[in-house]
């Protein structure tokens, strides 16, 4: 079951914020979020397993809500280096665990001068 | 830093060749991923590898395709006779247990002609 993510494209100018969503119909096993640069290989920026969690550095963070359906990204005081596609990766609880990442179709961020 | 290495990282090739794509995962890690990505679109999971089978694989890892672990280094991956819609970025990923953070290569950009 592939994750939605919201919006598709986000134009930014620096030092702005973005909320950047990941959900899905049924409770998920756990959240990854990635950025890739055109070109390149995604790039991991943090793992959400449990419900109500937040982690993240103070200018990139993520929450997982409490009932595991639905991943925020935040990127506060966006810098040049933000811009790229971002990615959320989904595992779904099956018996015995699951090792699939389901990648929803993206965002991209461009953060201009 | 350790890293995932794929070669080669361009390869061209005709319709119904066979091609290898080689990978090989940071040492000490146990899980191994290949995904692909068709340009502009989203990273899709292809198949995990664990303790030398294949633990999962997606609807587009059909039997054209089979992966390898020939000598406890190398990850490879096999297609079988090439169809022009297997153009893409293929990706290789390793991690070292299942819920950890899973480090991408910098991919093989495959063209069949």
């Amino acid at each position: 079951q592939q994750p939605v993510q919201s919006p598709q494209a986000v134009i930014l100018r620096e030092g702005e914020d973005a909320v950047i969503n990941c959900s899905s119909s049924k409770a998920l096993y756990s959240v990854h979020w990635y950025r890739q640069k055109h070109g390149e290989a995604p790039i991991f920026l943090m793992i959400l397993l449990k419900g109500g969690e937040q982690k993240g550095h103070d200018k990139i963070s993520a929450s997982f809500n409490e009932k595991k359906q639905q991943s925020s990204l935040y990127l506060t005081a966006s810098q040049l280096s933000y811009s790229g596609t971002y990615f959320c990766g989904t595992e779904s609880p099956t018996q015995g665990g699951s090792e699939k990442l389901v990648f929803g179709k993206g965002t991209k961020l461009t953060v201009n001068p | 830093e350790p890293e995932v290495t794929q070669t080669p990282s361009h390869q061209v090739t005709q319709m119904g060749q066979e091609v290898i794509l080689r990978c090989v995962p940071i040492s000490n890690h146990l899980y191994f991923y290949w995904y692909r990505q068709i340009l502009g679109q989203k990273v899709e999971f292809l198949v995990s590898f664990y303790n030398n089978e294949i633990s999962e694989k997606s609807e587009i890892f059909d039997d054209q395709f089979s992966v390898e672990r020939p000598d406890g280094s190398n990850f490879t991956l096999k297609i079988r006779s090439t169809k022009l819609e297997d153009s893409a970025m293929y990706f290789c990923a390793s991690s070292e247990i299942r819920d950890s953070e899973a480090f991408f290569g910098q991919g093989t950009r495959l063209t069949v002609v």
